[in-house]
């Protein structure tokens, strides 16, 4: 129990061009998904906050007009890249939380490079 | 946020039993211990949680001393896939809650 899915897997995009990403909880239903960020040899960093049916909340200087989050349901998350830039590669990855005991899991994350 | 310290890296070698110590000298009495793993280029997995004394499950236990200060993720007779990046967390049980990861600990499992 307790998948976290993300599509695609990996997305090579030129630059100015926007990309969505989805998460889904395959076999819970997550009132709250997550949305982190990772450098090459860094750690997660924390980009936002979604909670089912209402706005996500950023973490400061992430802009939320570049990355658009939407929860439109219990079991999925989608995060868009718009006007894509060679700076936003990076490994984007989805968690999402609501099952008992309340555990965050991960997605298997989404590699991005923009040309 | 109780902010987590962790060594950034450790050796070992297959078959023998791995013990990581995280120190969170300012854990919140809400505040549950959670350790995710992570390979290259995948998202991280969850490993274990607990709240105070001993935890075990079929891939790790994780120790938490009373004052619960600090806490220790012990891996039975690691293999070479047990080399990874380990997180450990500290933080409030909630389904709204966020998660501040650290540097987190590379383990190499040597042959």
């Amino acid at each position: 129990g307790a998948v976290v899915s993300q599509h695609p897997s990996r997305v090579i995009c030129k630059s100015g061009t926007s990309v969505k990403i989805e998460c889904r909880s395959l076999d819970f239903q997550a009132t709250t998904m997550f949305w982190y960020r990772q450098f090459p040899k860094q750690s997660l960093m924390l980009m936002a906050t979604s909670n089912e049916g209402s706005k996500a909340t950023y973490e400061q200087g992430v802009e939320k007009d570049k990355f658009l989050i939407n929860h439109a349901s219990l079991t999925l998350s989608t995060l868009t890249v718009t006007s894509a830039h060679p700076e936003d590669s990076s490994f984007y990855i989805c968690s999402a939380s609501g099952g008992t005991p309340d555990t965050q899991y991960f997605g298997p994350g989404t590699r991005l490079t923009v040309l | 946020l109780a902010k987590t310290t962790q060594p950034i890296s450790m050796d070992s070698y297959e078959g023998q039993e791995v013990n990581i110590t995280c120190s969170h000298n300012n854990i919140a009495t809400n505040d549950y211990i959670t350790w995710y793993q992570q390979f290259p280029s995948q998202g991280p997995r969850f490993i274990i949680q607990g709240y105070k004394t001993k935890v075990t499950n079929e891939v790790a236990s994780l120790f938490i001393p009373a004052d619960r200060k600090s806490s220790t993720l012990s891996l039975p007779r690691v293999s070479l896939s047990d080399t990874a990046v380990y997180y450990c967390l500290a933080h409030v049980s909630g389904s709204a809650r966020q998660l501040t990861f650290g540097s987190g600990t590379q383990l190499t499992v040597l042959p």
